[in-house]
């Protein structure tokens, strides 16, 4: 079966870094997604890797190693707006989505 | 722009009735999906329509029908609504094709209770 693994829930103090981490299996790989939802809200665009390595966005980190079957989402400098759920999400060879059941990130002041 | 538009918002259903939830789109994007979202599951995959005029059936697709009668428009029906359909639903759509992502656009969700 396919499946998305990741931390039901994180704490992580206010100007802190923290890694939330996603392992997957998947009948194929065409991309890896990360999407962040507020309480009450959509889900908004957050990554996308498809090859192996760091993508950069400001404070907002993704890693992706396909060999592994792993990805990570650092988050820097973090803020009391951060805290929220953290979705990740596989692309499978027939271009279908498999998510993850979220992280929900807590944020201490 | 609106984007992807999703109503109503929120509903209340007697079991055994009928419900069409709305979505519709202005990006022009080839494919839509419905999700529903349930405390402690990930987004679970009802019906997809890569594009106006083809549907296919996601891993929940039972008590569910959808149509895609153009680009822009893909309701959700429930013809006889039970309890376990409460849940929270979204519309999204992307854009599908070569030197795409396929990143999701969402709807704003519609909370729909089944009693």
């Amino acid at each position: 079966g396919q499946n998305i693994d990741q931390p039901t829930e994180m704490t992580a103090t206010e100007g802190a870094i923290v890694q939330i981490n996603c392992t997957y299996q998947t009948s194929g790989f065409n991309g890896l997604f990360w999407y962040q939802q507020h309480a009450g809200e959509a889900p908004t665009f957050l990554s996308y890797n498809v090859l192996d390595g760091l993508e950069e966005k400001g404070r907002f980190s993704s890693f992706l190693s396909r060999s592994k079957g792993y990805s990570y989402l650092l988050l820097k400098e973090l803020q009391m707006k951060d805290s929220a759920s953290y979705l990740c999400a596989v692309m499978d060879s027939n271009y279908q989505l498999i998510w993850g059941a979220g992280t929900k990130l807590i944020i201490k002041p | 722009t609106a984007g992807i538009t999703q109503a109503p918002t929120s509903q209340i259903l007697a079991a055994g009735r009928s419900m069409t939830l709305r979505c519709t789109q202005d990006m022009r994007h080839n494919a839509m999906y419905w999700y529903r979202q349930d405390l402690g599951l990930g987004l679970r995959l009802i019906h997809y329509s890569n594009t106006a005029g083809t549907t296919g059936k996601g891993e929940v697709p039972d008590g569910y029908s959808v149509s895609r009668a153009n680009t822009d428009d893909f309701p959700l029906t429930l013809a006889s609504a039970v309890p376990s359909q409460t849940s929270v639903y979204f519309c999204a759509s992307s854009d599908l094709g070569q030197g795409t992502t396929g990143e999701l656009f969402f709807g704003e969700g519609s909370r729909l209770t089944v009693l």
